[in-house]
């Protein structure tokens, strides 16, 4: 079954350590992107990457950092400079590169970061 | 002002009742508009997705753009309690990344 894979579901990250959040897809997709989610404040784009070896800052990506060494793999670290990671990260996937794509998000079941 | 505007909710129905969930958007140049399903504790999942202005429907689901009001609509019809979830919209022009309403929870009362 082709879709996009988040590990771990849950996990807790203690103070000064950076934590990363692993994204895989097997639907042969361009883009990948990281989004943040907390209550009443909706998605938030963290960084984006729309082929191999290359990636783009999205609107909140200070704390984080990401890699893009094969097409199907987007992790994202979640770095000690982060003083506010408690939420919900979301990794999605779409078809095409974003500038030329007209394809929807699709979306993994998410990351929830607590901190300990 | 924010680009997309959702209310919040949350929204009580009774099961069998019609549903209209709503955003408002100030971009013009949005063409593409999505409407996904988030139940708790899991991804968004899409449920419809159109281009420009005009209707689609998909079973129970009917997705509505109007354009000239920067205003888009998704209504549920026989809604049933596996509807209960937050309903999030999300639009983009042709050349950047998606807009995100704040999603509506939806509960379906038995």
């Amino acid at each position: 079954d082709g879709g996009i894979t988040q590990s771990p579901k849950y996990l807790f990250r203690k103070e000064g350590q950076n934590v990363t959040l692993s994204c895989e897809q097997n639907l042969n997709h361009d883009a990948m992107y990281w989004y943040r989610q907390d209550p009443g404040q909706g998605l938030r784009l963290i960084y984006y990457s729309q082929i191999v070896n290359d990636f783009q800052k999205g609107d909140i990506a200070e704390g984080y950092s990401v890699s893009r060494e094969k097409k199907e793999s987007f992790p994202l670290t979640v770095t000690s400079a982060q003083k506010n990671p408690t939420a919900f990260y979301l990794c999605a996937s779409n078809e095409g590169r974003i500038v030329y794509s007209n394809q929807p998000q699709h979306f993994g079941d998410g990351t929830r970061l607590s901190i300990l | 002002q924010k680009e997309v505007e959702q209310d919040p909710g949350p929204l009580s129905v009774p099961e069998g009742a019609i549903v209209s969930l709503n955003c408002t958007y100030s971009n013009s140049a949005f063409q593409y508009f999505m409407w996904y399903r988030q139940y708790s504790r899991k991804g968004p999942e899409l449920l419809m997705y159109t281009y420009s202005s005009g209707n689609k429907e998909d079973g129970r689901f009917t997705a509505q753009v109007d354009k000239s009001s920067k205003y888009i609509s998704l209504f549920i019809r026989d809604s049933q309690p596996s509807d209960s979830a937050t309903y999030l919209c999300a639009m983009r022009t042709g050349a950047n990344n998606l807009f995100f309403g704040t999603g509506t929870r939806l509960t379906v009362i038995p």
